[in-house]
């Protein structure tokens, strides 16, 4: 069955420094992925999508994910975080519906 | 991205009663509306998908006469909790999608439903 998997819960990391989010998917064939990003009292909005076109996918706010299919994984990364990437994130395997990771809350400290 | 809107942003009720969400696509017709509920620190499950005019497609578990969906236009469905109960308190997301948009679903802010 098609599922992603988010490896850490929680994330924390320095303004400035680079941010990395770890998700693995498992797929029989060439998946549909993406990363959403969740604000308090604001709805989900689409980062960046892959849809086995470019394997390096550049997205919204200076966020990048590259699928990897040898390692079954589409980590999102960005070189600096800033205090406004504080949300959580969620990783997305899309077929005829959405399936959510369980999220990464990614906390930025000044 | 399409402006999708929630309301009431938050309710509290009783045990026994019923609560309606109302969610709105306000700069698009949506030709299908998704329901999601979202428990605290854990991610959105599918409850419901459904077509506008015709009868909503649940997930395995959910109760179609526990959350009854109406999508009765294209710009507006609404999930109605009946019956509620301290368990049914979640976090309860729509979002919209339309072919013309390749599909992509916009996600309304939610509304947090506290059942006592």
């Amino acid at each position: 069955a098609q599922s992603v998997t988010q490896l850490d819960s929680h994330v924390s990391v320095s303004e400035g420094t680079p941010v990395l989010l770890r998700c693995n998917y498992s797929s029989s064939y060439s998946p549909s992925l993406f990363w959403y990003v969740q604000h308090p009292n604001k709805g989900l909005q689409l980062l960046l999508k892959y849809t086995s076109a470019a394997t390096l996918v550049k997205g919204i706010n200076g966020f990048e994910a590259e699928f990897k299919k040898s390692e079954t994984s589409f980590h999102l990364t960005k070189p600096s975080a800033h205090m406004s990437d504080a949300a959580e994130y969620f990783c997305v395997y899309n077929t005829d519906k959405l399936i959510f990771g369980t999220g990464t809350r990614l906390q930025v400290f000044p | 991205g399409a402006v999708v809107s929630q309301h009431p942003s938050r309710v509290i009720c009783k045990s026994g009663t019923s609560v309606k969400i109302e969610c709105r696509s306000l700069d698009f017709q949506a030709t299908t509306m998704f329901w999601y509920r979202q428990f605290p620190k854990q991610s959105l499950m599918l409850m419901a998908t459904s077509n506008e005019g015709s009868k909503a497609t649940y997930e395995q578990g959910v109760e179609k006469d526990k959350f009854l969906i109406n999508h009765a236009s294209l710009t507006l469905s609404t999930l109605t909790v009946t019956s509620a109960h301290p368990e049914d308190s979640s976090f309860y997301i729509c979002s919209t999608s339309r072919a013309a948009l390749n599909y992509e679903q916009f996600f309304g802010p939610g509304t947090r439903l506290t059942v006592l």
